[in-house]
């Protein structure tokens, strides 16, 4: 049982466009939520959070979206370059698992220059 | 300040061996967590250890056990390794307080022959 879904395991932006990175989840339990960038045998970078409290949250070039009724949440990147190439996952934690994430399968983000 | 550090980088092993790998997390974070990466699967999380007690587990079986030392440094052991035990492990740092991200180390690349 998928907790936290991905559903494009890809996609192919043209530089300085935007992109939209998408994530489901089921559990309404989950009250935080992050975007982290990866590339092949790294470990995760952090790029962005939002609690369920909030819909909206900005820091950048990166916007992450929250509808709760829908379970929805998404990552915007604008403009895209060609270094946000790399693989993203979305990610969900339950009150009071702080160490536990819940991870969806990514999607790999490809920027054309 | 250091990031996560994991070691040893890369390890081969035969099936039936046991493995140890170690963590040391960022100066001041208590709380670590460890995560399994493979390819099917995606990023799974294993346990969460904060104070040298265990907080959180995942759904592996018994042969994967981990604990945390007085400094916070953790180890992650798995015994009678089987070839689907092949993975990226991870390991993530935190204070271990509400809506905070995880930091992660480069992982340590298993593979199980």
């Amino acid at each position: 049982d998928q907790q936290v879904k991905q559903n494009s395991p890809s996609l192919s932006v043209q530089e300085g466009r935007i992109s939209i990175l998408n994530c489901d989840y089921t559990n309404s339990m989950f009250d935080y939520f992050l975007w982290y960038k990866k590339y092949p045998a790294e470990g995760p970078t952090f790029l962005i959070s939002i609690s369920s409290i909030k819909d909206k949250n900005e820091d950048g070039r990166f916007t992450v979206f929250l509808n709760k009724s829908a379970k929805h949440l998404s990552l915007h990147i604008v403009p895209s370059q060609p270094g946000d190439s790399a693989v993203y996952f979305c990610a969900a934690r339950g009150s009071g698992n702080t160490g536990k994430l819940i991870f969806g399968q990514g999607t790999t983000l490809q920027v054309k220059p | 300040k250091a990031g996560v550090t994991q070691t040893p980088r890369y390890l081969i092993k035969t099936r039936g061996q046991q493995v140890t790998l170690s963590c040391s997390p960022i100066s001041g974070h208590r709380s670590v967590s460890w995560y399994q990466q493979t390819p099917g699967q995606g990023l799974q999380f294993l346990f969460e250890y904060f104070s040298e007690t265990q907080r959180n587990k995942g759904n592996f079986p018994g042969r994967f056990s981990g604990r945390q030392f007085s400094n916070s440094r953790s180890e992650m052991n798995v015994s009678t390794l089987e070839l689907g035990d092949s993975a990226l492990y991870l390991c993530a740092s935190s204070l271990g307080q509400n809506n905070e991200k995880l930091f992660f180390g480069s992982g340590t690349q298993l593979s199980v022959l």
